[in-house]
């Protein structure tokens, strides 16, 4: 089956861009959207944004002006930068596959499977 | 963006009884063109990444046991487990997906009473 396994630095320094690669295994990354979703510590989730395989892009808002998802499907890997970081953005990040576009409403979906998260801490 | 609002916060239920969650949306969720409502569940146990439980409201994912039910349309939702078991100790989510951005709940603490 499908897993994911997010890659990256786990120390950022404020003001600089955080940057994280997630790698499928087990299946195609063509059809589907990914994503990435972020939990601080011991808090709730956040949806950060979508890609699809072809490479067009939805964005939370909250973050659209930092945010930047690419996707390579000859690694079958997609990617997220996020610029400008703050200790605000200290959280777990995991990437998720989203539902085949079938089940998704017209801009959103459900996320499964997910990977098991990196915990990227910003600090100097 | 459509708030999501779950209650309660946490919930201590006995062993083999039942433990219900409750899912509120700030606006529907409901597509009138397929009559679907876009709200999905997920557990969340210590350590581990969210795992999908329940899609459009009331599809059961596969392998999920069938102790765990989703019912509710339109802006209220509920998730069920009809007899707790030990290993369902967990936060649980909620998402709509009708529109972006996505959003969760807060998120519900489930434990052993």
């Amino acid at each position: 089956q499908v897993q994911l396994q997010e890659s990256g630095p786990g120390l950022v320094k404020p003001s600089e861009t955080l940057s994280l690669t997630c790698t499928v295994s087990g299946g195609s990354i063509s059809s589907y959207y990914w994503s990435w979703i972020r939990q601080p510590p011991g808090k709730g989730l956040e949806w950060i944004g979508y890609i699809y395989y072809s490479g067009s892009t939805n964005y939370n808002p909250s973050l659209k002006s930092r945010v930047t998802i690419s996707v390579d499907t000859s690694k079958r890997q997609f990617s997220l930068k996020l610029s400008s970081v703050t200790a605000a953005d200290t959280a777990v990040y995991y990437c998720a596959r989203a539902g085949s576009p079938e089940y998704c409403s017209s801009t959103s979906c459900f996320f499964d499977p997910w990977g098991q998260g990196t915990l990227v801490t910003v600090s100097s | 963006d459509i708030v999501m609002t779950q209650s309660p916060d946490s919930l201590a239920v006995s062993l083999g009884e039942k433990a219900t969650i409750g899912c509120k949306s700030s606006q529907s969720v409901l597509y009138s063109s397929n009559n679907k409502n876009y709200l999905a569940w997920y557990q969340q146990k210590p350590g581990q990444p969210p795992k999908l439980l329940i899609y459009w409201a009331s599809t059961r994912e596969s392998g999920v046991p069938d102790r765990f039910s989703g019912s509710g349309s339109g802006t209220d939702f509920t998730l069920t487990i009809s007899s707790l078991q030990a290993e369902d100790v967990a936060v649980y989510y909620c998402q709509q997906y009708y529109s972006t951005p996505d959003t969760f709940g807060q998120g519900t603490k489930l434990e052993i009473k």
